[in-house]
C-alpha cells in the first residue's frame, strides 16, 4: 500500500512569518500535485512537478520534488491571512490516472 | 469552462432513506473520481471511471454504495440505505488521462451529506 505522509498535521503562525510543509513516500512517484483547499470548497490544484530536482515558483510559494521524486516540500515565503487553508499533496504512482492523498496540512496565519 | 458541477450542494436526509450525489466532468476529460472527506479520514478515493468503464471501486466502503457513469457527461453516486456513518463531503473530481504521466484532477465544490 502506497502511504504519503505529510507534516505537520496543524500549522497555526503570525503574518509575515515563512513555512515549510513536507510531503514524504517510501515509493517514487510518476508525477506530485499540491493543492489548496478552503473552507466549503473543493481542493484547488496549485502545482504539479514531474521532474527529480524540480523547483516551481507561484508567486511567494515555491515547490521542490525531490531529486529521487520520493519527496516533496511546499514552501510559503512571508505568509498572509489569504494563505490559510488546507494543503494537500497527491501522487501519482503509474496507476493509471488514480492518485494518492496525503492527509493534509491545516495551516493558519493570523494576522 | 465551467468547471466540475455537483448536486446538490448540500442534502440532508433521515436513516435508511436513499440518496443520490450528481456530477458533470469538465468537458473533454476523459477520468471521473468520487471522494468521500472527513476530519478523521481526510480525502478517500471511493471509486474512479476512465472512459466511463469503472475501474476501481476498492475504495466503496460496502454495498450500499453505487456509482455509474452512463454517458461521458454525467455520474452518479447512490447510497441506500444511508446511515449517519455516510456523512461527510462527498466530492467529483475528473480528469483527462492519456499518453502522459501527468493527471491533474481538478475537484467539484462537493455535496455536503447530513444523514440523521
Amino acid at each position: 500500500t502506497q502511504l504519503l505522509e505529510q507534516s505537520p498535521q496543524f500549522l497555526s503562525i503570525q503574518e509575515g512569518e515563512n513555512l515549510t510543509v513536507y510531503c514524504n513516500s517510501s515509493s517514487v512517484f510518476s508525477s506530485l500535485q499540491w493543492y489548496r483547499q478552503e473552507p466549503g470548497e473543493g481542493p484547488v490544484l496549485l502545482v504539479t512537478v514531474v521532474t527529480g530536482g524540480e523547483v516551481k515558483k507561484l508567486k511567494r510559494l515555491t515547490f521542490q520534488f525531490g531529486d529521487a521524486r520520493k519527496d516533496s516540500s511546499l514552501h510559503i515565503t512571508a505568509a498572509q491571512p489569504g494563505d490559510t487553508g488546507l494543503y494537500l499533496c497527491a501522487g501519482n504512482y503509474n496507476q493509471g490516472g488514480k492518485l494518492i492523498f496525503g492527509q493534509g496540512t491545516e495551516l493558519s496565519v493570523k494576522p | 469552462d465551467a468547471g466540475v458541477i455537483q448536486s446538490p450542494r448540500h442534502e440532508v436526509t433521515e436513516m435508511g432513506q436513499e440518496v443520490t450525489l450528481r456530477c458533470k466532468p469538465i468537458s473533454g476529460h476523459n477520468s471521473l473520481f468520487w471522494y468521500r472527506q472527513t476530519m478523521m479520514r481526510g480525502l478517500e478515493l471511493l471509486i474512479y471511471f476512465n472512459n466511463n468503464v469503472p475501474i476501481d471501486d476498492s475504495g466503496m466502503p460496502e454495498d450500499r454504495f453505487s456509482a455509474k457513469m452512463p454517458n461521458a457527461s454525467f455520474s452518479t453516486l447512490k447510497i441506500q440505505p444511508s446511515e449517519p456513518r455516510d456523512s461527510a463531503v462527498y466530492f467529483c473530481a475528473s480528469s483527462y488521462t492519456g499518453g502522459t504521466r501527468v493527471f491533474e484532477q481538478y475537484f467539484g465544490p462537493g455535496t455536503r451529506l447530513t444523514v440523521t
